[in-house]
């Protein structure tokens, strides 16, 4: 079993529609929660970081983290077709520790 | 700031070829890594740094070396280029401390025929 599950999708969705994206994971050990944005052709960069359990909102972005069903997930209002990308789940259990990545899910919003 | 920086952006390889990839971040982090990213399979992590002189392996460390003899420099050696080595290469970093994020250079396109 791989440390952290991501459907790849692919996901199209039309614009104004709400995305929901999600990964799952095995190690409790995990603390540290991210997502990263990548455009084709382009680096990873990161979109939202969540310290543990518990929601971060970051204006039409909401990050959710549920550890005790070793889950985590992020919404998308209001989406835009420069929300085309691949968005990518990641999560490390200590400061220095290594980033576990998830396949990443491709997502596109048609005008 | 530069962020972190990649060279060469393409490269061919043959197969036996050996080659480089360079990295470099302007950003003073101690956390440098390799990771390869190939269709369906997300970002595997090659080899990776957690300061001057300290180096580990990751997930696919096969067919890879690394050094890290400066704090800004963290090249990626091909001894023997192989078809399976053909894949998008990203150099990232990192402080290390807190709630850092991790940067990510633009990535090398390595085709080894």
């Amino acid at each position: 079993q791989k440390e952290v599950e991501q459907d790849p999708g692919p996901l199209s969705v039309p614009e104004g529609a709400i995305v929901s994206l999600n990964c799952t994971y095995s190690n409790s050990a995990f603390q540290y929660f991210m997502w990263y944005r990548q455009y084709s052709r382009k680096g990873p960069e990161l979109l939202m970081y969540t310290y543990s359990s518990g929601n971060k909102e970051d204006g039409r972005f909401t990050a959710q983290v549920d550890k005790s069903s070793k889950y985590i997930s992020l919404f998308i209002r209001d989406s835009q077709p420069s929300d085309s990308a691949t968005y990518l789940c990641a999560m490390r259990g200590s400061t220095l520790g290594r980033l576990y990545f998830g396949r990443g899910t491709q997502l596109t919003v048609w005008p | 700031n530069a962020g972190v920086t990649q060279t060469p952006k393409f490269q061919v390889l043959k197969t036996g070829q050996s080659m480089t990839l360079q990295c470099a971040q302007d950003m003073n982090h101690e956390y440098m890594s390799w990771y390869r990213q190939d269709p369906g399979m997300g970002l595997r992590l090659i080899h990776y740094s957690v300061g001057a002189g300290i180096t580990d392996q990751g997930e696919v460390p096969n067919g890879y070396n690394v050094s890290r003899s400066t704090t800004e420099d963290f090249p990626l050696r091909l001894l023997s280029a192989a078809p399976s080595q053909t894949s998008v290469y990203f150099c990232a970093s990192r402080s290390g401390t807190g709630s850092d994020e991790q940067f990510f250079g633009p990535g090398t396109r390595l085709t080894v025929l």
